[in-house]
């Protein structure tokens, strides 16, 4: 069964510093993989997504996440933070292999310190 | 109408009492779920309908049903609530990989 994991609750980053939110995965086939970011009372707002071709991601507000094949992981990552990038963080994949079900994590809450 | 429409955008509701929630898409997507967010929980799927007439069950369906009698509607009931299904209800679409979500409705059970 498909999974994915986002093995922290909070991440702490003082602003300008880079950040990464960690997301690794489990498929039995090839991943299509997301991140989406949640602003208080507000539905998720999709960030980007990997399917094939380039590793490494762009997606919106300066956001990047690097597919690794062999650590099975997507981080997201930004060079300098905003304070307004403080927010709920998910990472999702779906199995290619499978059907039109993505699997959520249970995300990671990002403060960033101004 | 722009996107993905929820309503009501919150219900207190008491327990044993038949819930509707309502959710409308105008982007003419296939694809339409139902998930609930619970802290520490993170989103969990309800169920999910690929296209109108047909539906499924995701990872919690038990107390709760939905229909999809056309592309745009995607109704999800709660037959007789109870206090466990207090929870923000979110409404997504999508066509192809991406998936967009609704503003979410909460619902509290007493």
């Amino acid at each position: 069964a498909q999974s994915v994991a986002q093995p922290e609750d909070q991440v702490n980053v003082a602003e300008g510093n880079p950040l990464t939110v960690k997301c690794t995965y489990s498929v039995s086939g090839n991943p299509y993989l997301f991140w989406y970011v949640q602003y208080p009372n507000r539905g998720l707002q999709f960030l980007l997504k990997y399917i094939t071709g380039d590793n490494l991601v762009k997606g919106s507000y300066g956001f990047e996440a690097e597919f690794n094949k062999s650590q099975t992981s997507f981080h997201l990552k930004k060079p300098s933070a905003l304070v307004s990038d403080s927010a709920l963080y998910f990472c999702a994949v779906r199995d290619v292999n499978r059907d039109d079900k993505i699997i959520f994590g249970k995300g990671t809450r990002l403060h960033i310190l101004p | 109408i722009a996107g993905i429409t929820q309503a009501p955008t919150s219900q207190i509701l008491a327990a044993g009492r038949r819930m509707t929630l309502r959710c409308t898409q105008d982007m003419r997507h296939n694809a339409m779920y139902w998930y609930r967010q619970d802290l520490g929980l993170g989103l969990r799927l309800i169920h999910y309908s690929n296209t109108a007439g047909t539906t499924g069950k995701g990872e919690v369906p038990d107390g709760y049903s939905v229909s999809r009698a056309n592309t745009d509607d995607f109704p999800l009931t709660l037959a007789s609530a109870v206090p466990s299904q207090t929870s923000v209800y979110f409404c997504a679409s999508s066509r192809g990989n991406e998936q967009f979500f609704g503003p979410g409705t909460r619902l509290t059970v007493l």
